[in-house]
């Protein structure tokens, strides 16, 4: 069964930093388009970040020069390192995998994780 | 940005009911058009991609038209488990964007 599983959220402070996973298991993250999108309390659907074949990234300007998206095709892991956190990145934030030849349609995601960002 | 407007916000309707939702950009997005099922505390279930490509397992029931600037998500003969949330998305242009959603509930 194709299914990812996100984990590292957390309550940080802000400015802080906070590592996000997302661990594959039945298709690899190597072989697939794969991104992050969150979703804030009481708000809609966001797209955070993309990491394309080959090793092309993406991301919303509002997380540009803070949050990195990267993957460990040994662990078959896709990440999201967050640094200098705000409030306002307080979200469910899940990862998925983008279908390929679909256009960017994405069909596989996690559960999430949540992340609160507050002092 | 590509703004996404999705209509109506909410619609009440019956098991076996006939159901629209349409999305609207604000640019065209050629067929870069997906729509996307979502329930409360569970993450999104890709439905159609491309605009009119029915994603693999779901129920034929679910149609997509449209292209351009505007599509149309149809449900024909709604069921139970269809009572949800709908999310058209536009992956044409960065940064992708998501509509608000319409909510299906039971009338």
């Amino acid at each position: 069964e194709e299914q990812l599983v996100e984990s590292g959220g957390g309550l940080m402070q802000p400015g802080g930093s906070l590592r996000l996973s997302c661990a594959a298991s039945g298709f690899t993250v190597s072989g697939n388009h794969m991104t992050w999108v969150r979703q804030a309390p009481g708000k809609g659907l966001e797209w955070v970040s993309t990491i394309y074949i080959p090793e092309i990234t993406d991301y919303a300007d509002s997380v540009k020069g803070r949050f990195a998206i990267s993957r460990d095709t040994i662990k078959n892991t896709l990440y999201l390192q967050m640094r200098s956190l705000r409030p306002e990145d307080t979200a469910l934030y899940y990862c998925a995998r983008i279908v390929l030849g679909s256009g960017y349609a994405m069909d596989v995601w996690g559960q999430g994780t949540t992340v609160t960002v507050s002092s | 940005d590509v703004q996404m407007t999705q209509s109506p916000s909410s619609l009440s309707a019956s098991v076996g009911d006939r159901v629209t939702i349409s999305c609207r950009a604000n640019q065209s997005l050629t067929d870069f058009l997906n729509w996307y099922q979502k329930k409360p505390g569970k993450a999104p279930n890709l439905l159609i991609f491309g605009a009119t490509t029915l994603h693999s397992g779901v129920p034929s029931r679910f149609s997509g038209s449209g292209s351009g600037t505007d599509f149309t998500l149809t449900i024909d003969g709604l069921q139970p488990e269809d009572f949800a949330t709908y999310l058209c998305q536009q992956s044409f242009t960065s940064p992708w964007t998501f509509g608000h959603g319409t909510k299906v509930d039971m009338k």
